[in-house]
């Protein structure tokens, strides 16, 4: 599997944009990254995710840089509600590429 | 359309008792998971499965069993309930492939005392 490297937390202030860095410096090329966060006692949910190029949704945007061995999740206007467990995927090996593997993700707190 | 539901949202359990964790969703999904999440951690896979009939381990089974004998249910069956299993349980579905998202459940939580 490809692991991925994140802060352990980081604060941001309302209105800012959020900038979450996410080390993977053995992702294969065929290995997509998935962002997922989880609001306190939720289940986790989809954010974005992307295989090389830039990505970008109604949540966040997914900058990967050209080698692919990081990326940085882009939250352009943090609310309190953002505030989260955001977690950094690496999807592993097809045959294997049903599961999804959850590290311990950077603990964001958006603060007004 | 509901997502993925689980039930029940709260349990107690005594040591040894057992308990059917339930699972279902509505997507038509071929994948469905079972993670555990305890506090300040994060989640660990239990099981998993690709399609109704097929179930595979994933990083911590002991002590749990599941069954897929529908694309909709994956429910997650606890034997001889031990306080170690004292978690959060939640339940996932995917379409599948390589570039796919997943549907979260809203969790259960279980204590076993």
């Amino acid at each position: 599997d490809a692991k991925t490297t994140q802060p352990t937390s980081m604060d941001c202030a309302e209105g800012r944009a959020a900038n979450l860095p996410c080390n993977h410096s053995t992702i294969s090329g065929n290995e997509y990254v998935y962002w997922y966060r989880q609001i306190h006692s939720q289940g986790p949910q989809y954010i974005i995710h992307g295989l090389k190029n830039n990505e970008t949704n109604e949540m966040a945007s997914l900058i990967i840089t050209e080698d692919r061995k990081s990326s940085t999740l882009i939250l352009p206007h943090a609310t309190l509600r953002d505030t989260a467990v955001y977690y950094c995927i690496v999807r592993v090996q097809p045959g294997d590429d049903y599961k999804l593997s959850f590290g311990a993700g950077t603990t964001v707190t958006v603060r007004a | 359309n509901a997502g993925v539901t689980q039930t029940p949202k709260f349990r107690i359990l005594k040591i040894g008792q057992s308990m059917t964790l339930q699972c279902a969703q509505d997507m038509n999904h071929n994948y469905m998971y079972w993670y555990r999440q305890d506090p300040g951690m994060g989640l660990k896979l239990i099981y998993y499965s690709v399609g109704a009939g097929i179930t595979d381990k994933g990083e911590v089974p002991n002590g749990y069993n599941v069954s897929r004998s529908t694309t909709e249910d994956f429910p997650l069956r606890l034997e001889l309930a031990a306080p170690s299993q004292t978690s959060v349980y939640f339940c996932a579905s995917s379409k599948g492939g390589m570039n796919t998202e997943a549907f979260f459940g809203q969790g259960t939580r279980l204590t076993v005392v």
